[in-house]
């Protein structure tokens, strides 16, 4: 059974940082692309950032870009996303999300619980 | 404001058909980049329902299908229940913003 796991979300301040972490199971980690999807409270669902297999090509929403990195160690069959400079605008429940099937690399075939970051002073 | 075009809410009674719309752009849809669809239940994650415009994933019952007409892409839900009642989002990948985008979602709700 294919399981994604989020954890290290919670409450930071504005301009704080957090690291999201989110391990796999079930599947065969190191050959998925993976990406982070966030959805604010009562809002629809918006792409984040997605990495590629072996963690050497990165892409991130303008919104993010140059706050946020997203990262990979297969070893642990754990992603990661380290988040600075936190905006208001950033609470958010975070999923991440594999893009496992074949030629289909922007489609998300299995989604996490979600974490909820909350950015308030 | 979403770069696809979801309505915001359709109805329908148990065992009715309902469609739901994305309309795209020339750089998604009309570029030729695949939608995608995905059903997210109250309180729950998202999961994938519809890739590609008309695969489903295994377990998805065929009483869910996907179609393409232009720059436009339909979910059509046949013998509606009562378990269907939730957000159905489309997605697809823009060229000019080099990155996933999802319509602003359409909420099911079962007479």
């Amino acid at each position: 059974e294919v399981q994604l796991v989020e954890s290290g979300g919670g409450l930071v301040q504005p301009g704080g940082s957090l690291r999201l972490s989110c391990a796999a199971s079930g599947f065969t980690f190191s050959n998925s692309w993976m990406h982070w999807v966030r959805q604010a409270p009562g809002k629809g669902l918006v792409w984040v950032s997605r990495i590629n297999s072996d963690g050497t090509r990165t892409t991130y929403a303008d919104s993010v870009k140059g706050r946020f990195t997203i990262s990979r160690d297969n070893a642990k069959r754990t992603l990661y996303l380290q988040m600075n400079s936190l905006r208001d605008e950033d609470t958010a429940v975070y999923y991440c999300a594999s893009a496992g099937i074949p030629y289909f690399d922007w489609t998300y075939d299995f989604w996490g619980q979600g974490m909820l970051v909350t950015v308030s002073s | 404001q979403s770069v696809l075009t979801q309505p915001p809410s359709v109805s329908g009674a148990p065992g009715q058909r309902v469609t739901i719309s994305c309309t795209g752009s020339s750089s998604n849809i009309g570029a030729g980049y695949d939608i995608h669809w995905y059903q997210q239940l109250p309180g729950t994650a998202p999961k994938l329902l519809i890739y590609g415009y008309t695969n489903r994933p295994s377990g998805v019952p065929d009483r869910f299908s996907g179609s393409k007409s232009g720059t436009s892409a339909s979910l059509a839900i046949t013998g509606l229940q009562a378990e269907d009642e939730a957000d159905y989002y489309c997605q697809s990948y823009d060229s000019s913003l080099r990155g996933s985008v999802f319509g602003g979602g359409t909420k099911l709700t079962v007479l």
